[in-house]
């Protein structure tokens, strides 16, 4: 069974850091791409980052460029996203997902969520 | 402002088929698959069609999508309480060196 238990969310400052953790298991994780999706408080989806199976590559939204770096650690079947210089609009429940396909939004299955505050 | 455009909202009663319409531009739609989420209040996202049209196993085929130049729709036919949801439209966009883009979302209301 596939399953994507994420971790780290809480509370964090304004200009501070937080890394979120997704633990991956079930599933061949080093050949699927991974995302992270957030979702502010009784806002919509947006899409924040992914990074491809074995290639790397990364992407990012443009709000959190320079800012949030995503990265795995294939051999622990985990995918981290460590969010620098935090802002109060980057408070929201994040979502690490797999992607079905190539980097392309097709995302099969999610975790439950952890919950980022930034706040002062 | 979503780069997806979506409708906030949408409602029919039981058994009627409603749509959700989804509008993009070249970069995005245009030119890659569009996918669709269903979140239940309180819950992760379910991925409930990908590439454009297709199901995942498990999803009845009350549900549809379907794509046309820089638009897409997704039906939902034979409406269910149970389909009381926000549904949210996605491709990825090759624009600004690629990235992810969502809808802003609908809520679907069972009257």
């Amino acid at each position: 069974e596939v399953q994507l238990v994420e971790s780290g969310g809480g509370l964090a400052q304004p200009g501070g850091s937080l890394r979120l953790s997704c633990a991956a298991s079930g599933f061949s994780f080093s050949s699927y791409g991974m995302n992270w999706v957030r979702q502010a408080p009784g806002k919509g989806l947006e899409w924040v980052s992914y990074i491809g199976g074995t290639s790397g590559n990364t992407y990012y939204t443009d709000s959190v460029k320079g800012r949030f770096t995503v990265s795995r650690d294939n051999a622990k079947n985990s995918l981290y996203l460590q969010m620098n210089s935090l802002r109060a609009e980057d408070t929201a429940v994040y979502y690490c997902a797999r992607e079905k396909a190539t980097a392309g939004t097709e995302l099969d299955y999610w975790g439950q969520g952890t919950l980022v505050t930034v706040s002062s | 402002q979503s780069v997806l455009t979506q409708p906030p909202s949408a409602s029919g009663t039981p058994g009627q088929r409603v749509t959700i319409s989804c509008s993009g531009s070249s970069s995005n739609i245009g030119s890659n698959t569009v996918n669709w989420y269903q979140q239940l209040p309180g819950t992760a996202p379910k991925l409930l069609i990908y590439s454009n049209n297709q199901r995942p196993s498990g999803v009845p085929d009350r549900f549809s999508g379907s794509k046309s130049g820089t638009s897409a729709s997704l039906a939902i036919s034979g409406l269910q309480s149970e389909d009381e949801a926000d549904y949210y439209c996605a491709a990825w966009d090759d624009s600004l060196n690629g990235r992810g883009v969502f809808g802003g979302g609908t809520k679907l209301t069972v009257l």
